[in-house]
Order: C-alpha cells, then structure tokens, then sequence
C-alpha cells in the first residue's frame, strides 16, 4: 500500500526557516517525480514545487523561487522541502504527492505556521 | 498562468439529485489535461478524474467528467451522503500547474 508521511511543519517566525520531510513506502520512489502542494487555511490548492524521479530537474511557483528548495534521498524514500525567509503568507497544510502532473496519492499533510 | 475559475462556489443539493460543477479556464487546457478531485474537512485531496474523463481508480461510475479547450464539467449523477464535500479541479497542461479555488457541495 502507497504511503506517505509528511513531518516537520510547525510556528515559525516571519524571515525563519523550516524543512519537511516526506517518507514514502508501499512503491519504488525513485521511479517517480513528487510534488509538493500546498493549502493555506480555507483556501484553495497552490501547487508548490516538482522534483524529477532523479533529483535533476525540479520546478518551483513564482511565490516561492529563491526561497524554497525542493530535494530527495532515494536511498532512504524521502522527499524534503528546504522552506527559507518564510512568509505569513506562506502559511498552510502542506502536501506531499507522487506524479508529475496529476496526483492518485496524498500524504496526510503538515501544518506550517508562519507568524511572529 | 492559467487561470480556473469554479462554479458555483456552493451547490446546496439533497442526497439522490444530480451536481453539476463547472471549472472554466482562462485559455485553453492543451490536450484536456485536466483532473477533479474531492476533498472532506481534514482530509488530504483524492484524486477523481483525470484526462478530463478518465476516472481514477476505485472511483464509482457516478462520477463522470467531461469537456475540453476551456469548459469542463465534473457530473455526479446521484448524490450519496459521502459525496457532501469540496472539489478541485486543477489543469497540468501548462506551468505552473493551477487549480480552481474549489466547489462545496453541502446537503440542502
């Protein structure tokens, strides 16, 4: 069965910074791009960054370019997000997911909190 | 950026009815890619549709998507009390991948 498991989120201060971490297990990881999407509170879904099955190729949203850093460990079945110089606006539920394009498995999601 | 504008923001409906949910774009999705997926409070997203009309795995027959170039339509076609929930949809047909701001469907 296809799991993953996000950790790592918490209160942060403006300009702070923090790392999620997403363990996967129940499918080979290195054979698949993963994403992270994120959901402010009562808002909708802003898709954040994408990561190739490899780790050479990743993409980033305007609003996060410069700041966040999308990586993997396929020797361990994680995926992270490297979060810096965050923003109150940064604040939301965020979601790991396997695939590139549309996404069959969701992690359970972390909250981050991003204010002073 | 593509923008997808939902419609309505809420569907008030009873159990047993039909929804039907609107998710416009603001240019053309290239090749229909376009995908639904539900969401209930507290719960991560599950994945509905996609290609526009494929349903995903494990998805009951009453789900149903269709539309292409600009207009799509999410169909459920008799209500179940489990179908009372939020829906996305989201293209992947140009980057940055974007998605609607979501539908409630709530219990009349």
């Amino acid at each position: 069965e296809v799991q993953l498991v996000e950790s790592g989120g918490g209160l942060v201060q403006p300009g702070g910074s923090l790392r999620l971490s997403c363990a996967a297990s129940g499918f080979t990881f290195s054979s698949y791009a993963m994403t992270w999407v994120r959901q402010a509170p009562g808002k909708g879904l802003e898709w954040v960054s994408v990561i190739s099955d490899s780790g050479d190729n990743t993409n980033y949203a305007d609003s996060v370019k410069g700041r966040f850093t999308i990586s993997r460990d396929n020797s361990k079945n994680s995926l992270y997000l490297q979060m810096n110089s965050l923003r109150a606006e940064d604040t939301a539920v965020y979601y790991c997911a396997r695939g590139k394009y549309y996404f069959h498995w969701w992690g359970q999601g972390t909250l981050v909190t991003v204010s002073s | 950026e593509i923008v997808l504008t939902q419609s309505p923001g809420t569907l008030s409906l009873s159990p047993g009815e039909r929804a039907t949910l609107s998710c416009r774009a603001s240019q053309s999705v290239s090749s229909s890619n376009l995908a639904w997926y539900q969401q209930k409070p507290g719960q991560a997203p599950r994945l509905l549709i996609y290609g526009a009309s494929s349903r995903a795995t494990g998805i009951p027959d009453r789900f149903s998507g269709s539309g292409s170039g600009t207009d799509f339509t999410l169909t459920i076609s008799r209500l179940e009390p489990e179908d009372f929930a939020l829906y996305h949809c989201q293209q992947y047909g140009s980057s940055p991948w974007t998605f609607g701001q979501g539908t409630k469907v709530e219990i009349k």
